[in-house]
């Protein structure tokens, strides 16, 4: 099966700058994922949609970061305006329900935020 | 909230074994997941224990001890591509929390 793709690959921006990131999940899968993962940390979930619903966005930055997948399947990730901070690795990740354990990530759009 | 410990890095040669540990402190607990994380690429899915005990896969192997919030992750006949990060993950609820990561260099 074909995997979770991701793009782009790498974006440089500047600060104040906005920037969009896209994701397609595996075929079927009902639950997608948003990961940050800064250099040297782990993942950190964003926000988790369950076909076109948000079931959790607890830690996404509302003021500066949005994020849809309206036809429940394909997702966007949005920063606007971007800060320094905010360079990191964005991963999307999906599964086939809500709860399952083994999730499979996509190669991620690396951010660069000068 | 919750939290996972693990030590940031481990070194060892090539055909040894390794075993990497992951405390945790969170509420709602479901099960300890292991990926690894080669440079530059994504996350991959390697073991889950939902139940105390060993869980074995080929040369991998995890275990978890839900009385003591205590797992490990144990890399047997280690090989030069073992050399990666690798994170213990709790399952809260419908969503995975990582820690921060366990870097394993391996030695000829």
């Amino acid at each position: 099966e074909a995997g979770v793709a991701q793009s782009p690959r790498y974006k440089i921006i500047e600060k104040r700058q906005s920037v969009a990131f896209w994701c397609n999940p595996i075929s079927g899968h009902a639950t997608l994922y948003w990961y940050q993962q800064i250099l040297g940390q782990g993942p950190k979930l964003l926000i988790q949609f369950q076909n076109n619903g948000v079931v959790d966005d607890s830690q996404l930055p509302k003021d500066r970061f949005s994020a849809e997948r309206l036809k429940g399947v394909d997702s966007t990730l949005k920063i606007q305006p971007a800060k320094l901070e905010d360079s990191a690795v964005y991963l999307c990740a999906s599964s086939l329900i809500g709860g399952s354990y083994g999730y499979t990530f996509g190669s991620g759009t690396r951010l660069t935020v000068v | 909230g919750q939290s996972l410990e693990q030590p940031s890095e481990v070194t060892a040669v090539e055909g040894a074994i390794v075993q990497i540990n992951c405390t945790y402190q969170t509420s709602g607990f479901y099960g300890l997941s292991w990926y690894q994380q080669h440079d530059g690429g994504a996350p991959t899915f390697l073991s889950y224990n939902a139940l105390d005990g060993l869980e074995e896969t080929g040369r991998f192997s995890s275990f978890l001890s839900r009385s003591d919030s205590y797992g490990y992750l144990l890399l047997q006949e280690l090989q030069m591509k073992d050399s990666a990060s690798y994170f213990c993950a709790v399952r809260v609820n419908n969503d995975m929390r990582f820690g921060a990561g366990t870097r394993l260099t391996v030695k000829p």
